[in-house]
Formats: structure tokens, sequence, C-alpha cells
């Protein structure tokens, strides 16, 4: 299995303030077919499902604010929140589509400093 | 919209079975396949596995090939997941999710208590 790895395991930071989280894969998620890396990002906030938030791992989903950016290629990703609303407490989690077995980081938490 | 909407709370004991249904709408149930995730309390995000909506494939996670199955239903566009074998950390959140590549939707998700 492709094993995801997510740092830190929480942040806080503070309104307007830039957040960052990383995610690395155990192995490349980049097809070399179609140049398209296969890593997904998503939100939860507490007590609902997650949401879509990047795929194809800068690709933002439909209605989600352009403070929300990805980045990165091969094994190392990135997303990062420009400047952090309260409305973005949340646990944020990466996930691969490379492989048949989807697997997800652990999950960052992030709060309010 | 696409809808997924799942079966309610079930509470289970120990050696038990479990069956969680979900219901799609709003899109080709034949052009998606569906995952299932499930969510211990206070954990993260698991993938359980993945059937076809097209000709009903499964991919299962090795953690739980020997005790989950996954089925489809074209005709009332509704995957259906049974987990075998209930234990106590059985106990979760579980979500289906439309996935063609990446996940887009979650079902609203189903609580199972394992408790004797």
């Amino acid at each position: 299995d492709i094993v995801m790895t997510q740092s830190p395991d929480s942040l806080a930071v503070s309104l307007g303030e830039r957040a960052t989280i990383n995610c690395k894969s155990s192995q490349s998620v980049l097809y070399s077919s179609n140049n398209k890396n296969y890593l997904a990002w998503y939100q939860q906030k507490a007590g609902q499902p997650p949401q879509l938030l990047i795929y194809w791992a800068s690709t933002r989903e439909f209605g989600v604010p352009d403070r929300f950016s990805g980045s990165g290629s091969g094994t190392d990703f990135t997303l990062t929140i420009s400047s952090l609303q309260a409305e973005d407490v949340a646990v944020y989690y990466c996930q691969q589509y490379y492989s048949d077995f989807r697997t997800f980081g652990q999950g960052t938490k992030v709060e309010i400093k | 919209q696409v809808q997924l909407v799942q079966s309610g709370a079930e509470v289970k004991k120990p050696g038990a079975s479990v069956k969680v249904s979900c219901k799609t709408s709003g899109y080709t149930f034949t052009s998606h396949g569906i995952s299932w995730v499930r969510q211990a309390p206070g954990q993260g995000l698991e993938w359980m596995g993945w059937i076809s909506g097209f000709n009903g494939d499964t991919r299962y996670a090795q953690k739980f090939q020997d005790r989950v199955t996954l089925t489809t239903d074209t005709s009332t566009a509704t995957v259906n997941m049974e987990l075998r074998s209930l234990r106590s950390d059985d106990t979760a959140v579980y979500y289906c999710a439309r996935d063609a590549f990446y996940i887009d939707y979650f079902g609203q998700g189903t609580l199972v208590t394992v408790s004797s």
C-alpha cells in the first residue's frame, strides 16, 4: 500500500495568516502517461462528512474559495490556506488515488491561534 | 444534484454482521464507482474498499479483505456494504463516497456501534 504521511499533525494559525500542510507519499503518485498527480485534499469539519477541496494535486473543486491551493508533484505535496478564516477550522486529509487501493494521510487539525 | 443517502444507525453485538446501504441519485450510476471509508471515534479516515458501478468489480483493503463484501443493485442505484465478525473496534461512522478517480461526494455517514 502507498503510505501517506502528513505534517504537522496540528497547527494553530492567526486569522488572516497562512497555513501550510504537507503530505508525503511512500511512492510517486505521478502517472507518467498523462503527467497527472493522483492526489486529493479533503476538509472535514466537526460532525460532518469530508468535502473535496483539491484534486489532481492542484485543481480546486468548484465552489472552493481561492485562498485554498494545492501544489507539489511526485511524492511531496502541500495544501496552503493563504489567509485563514474562522470557517477553515477543520481537519484536512490528503489521499492518493494512484493505486486501486486508496489511502489517506492521518489528518492535520487546523485551529485558530 | 448528486446525492448519496445511507441507511440509519446500527447497534450490533460482537461477532454479528452489519449491512449498510447507500442509495445514489443525480448521476449515471454506471459511470462511477463507490468507495467505503470509515472513521472511528476521534480518528482519521480509513479506506475499506471500492466497487464499480459499471460491472460490480471490487477492490478491498487487505485489512478488510476477509470480512467485507460490497454489492450493487443497478436497478435502484444502490450499493451495499456488509461487514462480518464485528468487533468493538469496528465501532465507527461508515461513509459511502462516489469515486471515479478522486472521491467527490460523500454520503451522510452511518454510525455502527458494536457493543455487548
